[in-house]
């Protein structure tokens, strides 16, 4: 089957910097996205990975290894503003996006 | 209107009624979306269409129907709802099929 996985929650203090990693299993592999929710909003997106290396964009960077099924998003100088949960989602070999549950970030002051 | 639009914003169902959730884009995309999210679990598919005219199932499909009649607009309907399709329900547009998905604002819908 196909699978998603990262952490259900992560603490960090605001200024501080966090990673938060996403393990894939999937049926064909055709890029890789993040996700920021807000409680109660809806998903915006954040980045898009489709080959190896780190994609920086601001205080976000993302990165992706597709030999070993895993991704991570850095996020620094943390603001209270980023607390959320943050979706890792992989597109597979037919083009749908399969979901992880979330990752609930906590900034705390 | 800029963007996606959802309405209602959250819904109170009685268990066997019928319901249409409704969404609307104005960004001229050929593909959109309807998942359903739920606590503790990842975004679902519901359906998917990848141009007007054309719709496909996703991975919980059963219970569920949509049309594309146009590019702009893909309602979701709930032919006969139960409590299990107590959920937030998000429609979802792309460029084309591969893209990036852009949301809408989400439907609370609870099926009493």
């Amino acid at each position: 089957g196909q699978n998603i996985d990262q952490p259900t929650e992560m603490t960090a203090t605001e200024g501080a910097i966090v990673q938060i990693n996403c393990t894939y299993q999937t049926s064909g592999f055709n890029g890789l996205f993040w996700y920021q929710q807000h409680a109660g909003e809806a998903p915006t997106f954040l980045s898009y990975n489709v080959l190896d290396g780190l994609e920086e964009k601001g205080r976000f960077s993302s990165f992706l290894s597709r030999s070993k099924g895993y991704s991570y998003l850095l996020l620094k100088e943390l603001q209270m503003k980023d607390s959320a949960s943050y979706l890792c989602a992989v597109m597979d070999s037919n083009y749908q996006l399969i979901w992880g549950a979330g990752t609930k970030l906590i900034i705390k002051p | 209107i800029a963007g996606i639009t959802q309405a209602p914003t959250s819904q109170i169902l009685a268990a066997g009624r019928r319901m249409t959730l409704r969404c609307t884009q104005d960004m001229r995309h050929n593909a959109m979306y309807w998942y359903r999210q739920d606590l503790g679990l990842g975004l679902r598919l519901i359906h998917y269409s990848n141009t007007a005219g054309t719709t496909g199932k996703g991975e919980v499909p059963d219970g569920y129907s949509v049309s594309r009649a146009n590019t702009d607009d893909f309602p979701l309907t709930l032919a006969s709802a139960v409590p299990s399709q107590t959920s937030v329900y998000f429609c979802a547009s792309s460029e084309t099929g591969t893209d990036t998905q852009y949301f809408g604002p989400g439907t609370r819908l609870t099926v009493l």
